[in-house]
């Protein structure tokens, strides 16, 4: 079966520059959510979209966008990145946007700022 | 607001005992409860989902249980294998928008 996909998986970034990370849900998913997991923390609810529209931000840095296309995909623009911007960035699924439906987590990108 | 917390932090067993971990959440308005695992530097796994209407749910040797109304829920491992070693993290669906809320994880340690 079709999983979240996420790219790329890993990215290595100097300070101030711009990095762009890109989502793929399970097809037929309408809601995307976007997690940051710290070294040694919890994942932490960035952002989410449902119907290509925000439903919903967390701890989003102002530095930080994101949005949702047409075909459901989403991407995850992280601007003047800093040190503490190194992490795994996670990228969740679900369908119909319903709170009670399972959300299908991607394998990650991992930040690296240099 | 909504507060996750899982205990033991860290949990070492000998390989082929039971085992609990716990986790605990503050506001029992839920829509569900999901435990995961994840290896070090890698995804997380999907382990059980517990709707809120649900008490318990099973697959293999997992069992993850669900007392909304005490705000608990636990995952039990049976037969603990080296395999399992890996942390293991509940979280909660407390909102319409689906956002989940993570507890710190629970690291395990099983060893041959």
């Amino acid at each position: 079966a079709a999983g979240v996909i996420q790219s790329p998986r890993h990215l290595i970034k100097e300070k101030r520059e711009t990095a762009t990370l890109k989502c793929y849900p399970i097809p037929r998913h309408d809601t995307v959510y976007w997690y940051q997991q710290g070294p040694g923390q919890d994942p932490q609810f960035l952002i989410s979209f449902y119907e290509k529209m925000q439903s919903d931000k967390g701890s989003i840095p102002d530095r930080f966008s994101a949005q949702q296309f047409s075909d459901y995909h989403s991407e995850l623009n992280m601007s003047s990145l800093e040190l503490g911007d190194s992490a795994l960035y996670f990228c969740a699924s679900s369908s119909t946007g319903h709170a009670a439906t399972e959300a299908f987590f991607g394998q990650g990108t991992r930040l690296t700022v240099v | 607001k909504q507060e996750v917390t899982q205990i033991p932090a860290a949990l070492s067993v000998p390989e082929g005992e039971n085992l609990v971990l716990n986790c605990s959440f503050t506001d029992s308005a839920i829509y569900n409860l999901q435990w995961f695992r994840q290896d070090p530097g890698k995804g997380l796994t999907s382990l059980l989902l517990i709707q809120s209407s649900q008490r318990e749910q099973t697959s293999g040797r997992l069992n993850a249980s669900l007392d909304k109304s005490s705000g608990r829920s636990t995952l039990y491992i049976a037969a603990s294998q080296p395999g399992d070693s890996a942390t293991y993290l509940c979280a909660v669906k407390a909102s319409n928008t689906g956002k989940l809320i993570f507890g710190q994880g629970t690291t395990l340690q099983v060893k041959p």
